[in-house]
């Protein structure tokens, strides 16, 4: 079961925060978040392992609250380097499912 | 240090035919995943390999196969080709050492059945 990711699609102003939320069914081992421009692969941003962990990249930071099988991705100041379609994935037993995707515009 | 490397970077075929799918992982790694990315859609995973061997599939069909090499790289095999399969093909890389799975994707393959 592929997890579940929203908004589908965000359009910002260069220097607006964003929010894009993940959420699983199962019981979750571990969050990842990547980054993938218009063709080109994704890019790996971070990991986060049960325990309500929270990470940050640059400007970029996640949460994890295992207890509700969601994950936050957190974007502040956008820039517009940061367009793109960010996937969440969730791992367990070795078997990675992504997330639809959501799409971000970052426009000046 | 270089990357995840794939080929070819194109390809078309026929329905019927039979593909094979080449990945070389990031120096140093010795895991390999395989996916499916259709247009607009996220990676669908179909395997991983750690050590030659199969160690994880996803909902994908026995028409899909692969190997691991010694040198940990990998080949997907994919076998009486269906319109269905037109995709990009995504390899990406991992070491098992850390636990943690962070994966490094190369460029993929874009395979247009016809």
């Amino acid at each position: 079961q592929q997890p579940v990711q929203s908004p589908q699609a965000v359009i910002l102003r260069e220097g607006e925060d964003a929010v894009i939320n993940c959420s699983s069914s199962k019981a979750l081992y571990s969050v990842h978040w990547y980054r993938q421009k218009h063709g080109e692969a994704p890019v790996f941003l971070m990991i986060l392992l049960k325990g309500g962990e929270q990470k940050g990249h640059e400007k970029i930071s996640a949460s994890f609250n295992e207890k509700k099988q969601q994950s936050s991705l957190y974007l502040t100041a956008s820039q517009l380097s940061y367009s793109g379609t960010y996937f969440c994935g969730t791992e367990h037993n070795n078997d990675m499912r992504f997330g639809a995707g959501t799409r971000l515009t970052v426009k000046p | 240090d270089a990357g995840v490397t794939q080929s070819p970077t194109h390809l078309i075929k026929t329905r019927g035919q039979q593909v094979t799918l080449r990945c070389s992982p990031k120096s140093g790694h010795d895991t390999v995943s395989w996916y499916q990315q259709a247009l607009g859609q996220g990676p669908q995973f179909i395997f991983q390999y750690y050590e030659e061997e199969e160690r994880q599939r996803g909902n994908f069909p026995d028409r899909f196969s692969g190997h691991q090499f010694p040198n940990y790289s990998s080949e997907l095999n994919v076998n009486a080709l269906l319109l269905g399969d037109s995709a990009l093909y995504l390899c990406a890389s991992s070491f098992a050492g850390t636990g943690l799975y962070e994966q490094y994707f190369g460029p993929g393959t874009r395979l247009t059945v016809t």
